[in-house]
């Protein structure tokens, strides 16, 4: 049973640019989330996705967006990439059903370094 | 909003022996669900053990349990028997029980060194 699944694991920007990070959730579940962590910090909640569409949202501002497809795998779009942004991403799933009594699962990260 | 406090940055234990990391948090709801996670240099976050808010009787996962005082809003957790593999960042985090949110709201983590 394939757990989280995230690509890539490293990468390197330049300010100014634009990303993309990739997602697989575990077998089965429908519930996306997605975390920045800074180094020597506690996890960040960016945003959830459910049935396609974004169903809450963390203090972060527009430049940081999302997808979720049909088979529930997912995207984070950050843009106009500063320095701060360099951290390392964590995707998250669960299942829906059953709201906060649901295990959530963590991938092992993608470290994305600004320069 | 809710919050969560690790107030140990670090915390040191011998192999064998018993260590207790602290967690306070802040809310005004009623229901909701505590967390410990563990985040080896592997980074992925692993889930050491949950509480249900409702719930007055302390979990406990083998060697891991958790003193859990809903009025004091506390929730420690104690590892017993350490061991080398138990050497890890470790983080509180918070869930509201309502709605269909997979938001968790994370403490700074407490760094935890096993000796032999």
């Amino acid at each position: 049973d394939a757990g989280v699944t995230q690509s890539p694991t490293h990468l390197i920007k330049t300010r100014g640019q634009q990303v993309t990070l990739r997602c697989s959730p575990k077998s089965g579940h429908d519930t996306v989330s997605w975390y920045q962590q800074a180094l020597g910090q506690g996890p960040q909640f960016i945003f959830q996705y459910y049935e396609e569409e974004e169903r809450q949202r963390g203090n972060f501002p527009d430049r940081f967006s999302g997808h979720q497809f049909p088979n529930y795998s997912s995207e984070l779009n950050v843009n106009a990439l500063l320095l701060g942004d360099s951290a390392l991403y964590l995707c998250a799933s669960s299942l829906v059903a059953g709201a906060g009594g649901n295990t959530i699962y963590f991938g092992e990260g993608s470290w994305l370094t600004v320069v | 909003a809710q919050t969560v406090t690790q107030s140990q940055p670090e915390m040191s234990v011998q192999e064998a022996e018993t260590v207790t990391l602290s967690c306070t948090y802040d809310t005004s709801e009623s229901d909701y669900y505590l967390f410990w996670y563990k985040q080896p240099p592997s980074r992925q976050m692993i889930l050491v053990i949950r509480q249900e808010a409702y719930k007055q009787q302390n979990a406990t996962e083998n060697r891991f349990s958790v003193n859990f005082q809903k009025a004091a809003k506390s929730f420690s957790l104690k590892i017993s028997d350490s061991q080398l593999g138990d050497a890890a960042m470790y983080f509180c985090a918070y869930r509201s029980a309502g709605g269909a949110t997979n938001k968790l709201i994370f403490g700074t983590g407490t760094l935890l060194a096993v000796q032999p």
